[in-house]
């Protein structure tokens, strides 16, 4: 499987964005990159995920470089129900087990 | 319902005993997954139903470990002979996949917390 590599931890302040980066330099070209997060004490909850294009949702954006080697979630304001742990994964039809590594642990600070 | 249930929420059961786990992933999501994620830890899959294919049970730990999907809907993890390793948060999500219409995410459920005293 493509792997993915993740900050272990960042911080932010409150009300101001967030970028969290990924490195995914042996992606293939039928790899979706996926975005979820994992507030305390709860299941993981979907972000966002995207193929080439970036891509927007209520909740974050996501880029992808040209290369599709790294991508970065965007938080545009955070706020403190923001903090989690941030999984970056890859998947394709066929291969469809989320395979979580350790996510980057998301600080916000009042 | 909208998301996916588990149930129960939290079992507590003594070393040796069997336990069920239960899941009720959302309508009309055709592929279904176990993970468990014990204190502290990372998620670890364990199983996964995609239709009415073969499942991928790749994951699970031991032979005290199986799942089953009835009528692709409901799925069912037990663990017989419970051990105290065995205690985690079990958790189950689900996804539509259409490989002509495209790539979806997965939805988590709260999960079943399994203390093995």
């Amino acid at each position: 499987d493509a792997k993915t590599t993740q900050p272990n931890s960042m911080e932010s302040n409150e009300e101001e964005p967030v970028h969290l980066p990924c490195n995914h330099s042996t992606i293939s070209g039928t790899d979706y990159i996926h975005w979820y997060r994992q507030l305390p004490s709860q299941g993981p909850e979907y972000v966002i995920h995207g193929l080439t294009s970036n891509v927007n949702n209520r909740m974050a954006s996501l880029a992808i470089a040209e290369d599709r080697k790294s991508s970065t979630l965007i938080l545009h304001r955070a706020t403190l129900r923001d903090a989690a742990v941030y999984y970056c994964i890859l998947t394709n039809f066929g291969n469809e087990k989320l395979t979580f590594g350790t996510g980057t642990r998301l600080t916000i600070i009042p | 319902g909208a998301g996916v249930s588990q149930s129960p929420s939290n079992k507590v059961t003594e070393k040796g005993k069997d336990v069920e786990l239960r899941c009720d992933p959302i309508s009309g999501h055709t592929a279904l997954y176990w993970y468990r994620q014990s204190l502290g830890q990372g998620l670890e899959f364990l199983i996964y139903f995609q239709g009415n294919s073969a499942p991928d049970k790749s994951g699970l730990p031991s032979d005290r470990f199986s799942a089953e999907r009835t009528g692709g809907s409901v799925s069912t993890l037990t663990i017989q002979r419970t051990q105290q390793e065995d205690s985690a948060v079990y958790l189950c999500a689900s996804t539509y996949e259409n490989y002509r219409r495209g790539h979806y995410g997965y939805t988590f459920g709260s999960g079943t917390r399994l203390t093995v005293v």
